[in-house]
């Protein structure tokens, strides 16, 4: 069956700009995640939803970033005013379920550069 | 401490050999740890997942876990240059649902 796809694949864009971000999680997985991975490390949490809701967005940097999971399906990370500092490989990953067991599936990422 | 815990590497092992791969975590609550594979320019994917103490074994793989030292490892028994990648160490720390990864550590296999 199809995995998770995120869209763009590839983002460059002007410091102080918007972006959205996009991820298309496996069909019937409740929950979804979002991650962060810079050169050399790996992926950081910033935030998890279970259905429609932000169970967790502990890790979100700070409030130029948002994500919306409507119904509770698609999901779309927003940065607003973006800074150099935001360029990564942003990861969205889904499971079947909130379960600490669950496997995470992940997208093939979206790596956006902020110039 | 970081929550979760990796030496970068990189670790080179010849072809056909056993490699070896470490973890620690910070968190005694921990139940459930997971070991991904990322080559590069991909996306991590699911090697194994180990949820109780001892060893847990899926073809030329094994992932051994301690509770009581905070310790996971990942061996690759007759190591492949396929197998060369970083390999990532993930858990749930101190929240049910939030999961922390390590660093990676780099293997390269070398034919």
């Amino acid at each position: 069956g199809a995995g998770v796809s995120q869209t763009p694949s590839n983002k460059v864009t002007e410091k102080g700009k918007y972006v959205e971000l996009r991820c298309d999680p496996i069909s019937g997985h409740t929950a979804l995640y979002w991650y962060r991975q810079s050169l050399g490390q790996g992926p950081e949490f910033l935030i998890y939803f279970q259905g429609t809701g932000a169970a967790d967005d502990s890790g979100l940097p700070n409030d130029r970033f948002f994500a919306v999971r409507p119904e509770g399906s698609v999901s779309t990370l927003k940065i607003q005013r973006t800074e150099r500092g935001d360029s990564a490989v942003y990861l969205c990953a889904s499971s079947r379920s909130s379960s600490s067991t669950d496997t995470q599936y992940f997208g093939p990422g979206t790596r956006l550069t902020v110039l | 401490q970081k929550e979760v815990e990796q030496n970068s590497g990189p670790l080179s092992v010849p072809e056909g050999a056993i490699a070896s791969l470490n973890c620690t975590y910070s968190d005694r609550g921990s139940q459930s740890f997971f070991w991904y594979r990322q080559y590069s320019g991909k996306s991590p994917e699911l090697i194994m997942s180990i949820y109780s103490n001892g060893d847990k074994e899926d073809g030329r793989f094994t992932a051994q876990l301690n509770k009581a030292s905070q310790y996971v490892s990942l061996l690759i028994r007759d190591s492949q240059p396929s197998d060369s990648a970083t390999y990532l160490c993930a858990a749930p720390i101190y929240n049910f649902n939030k999961f922390y990864f390590g660093s990676g550590t780099k293997l390269n296999v070398k034919p």
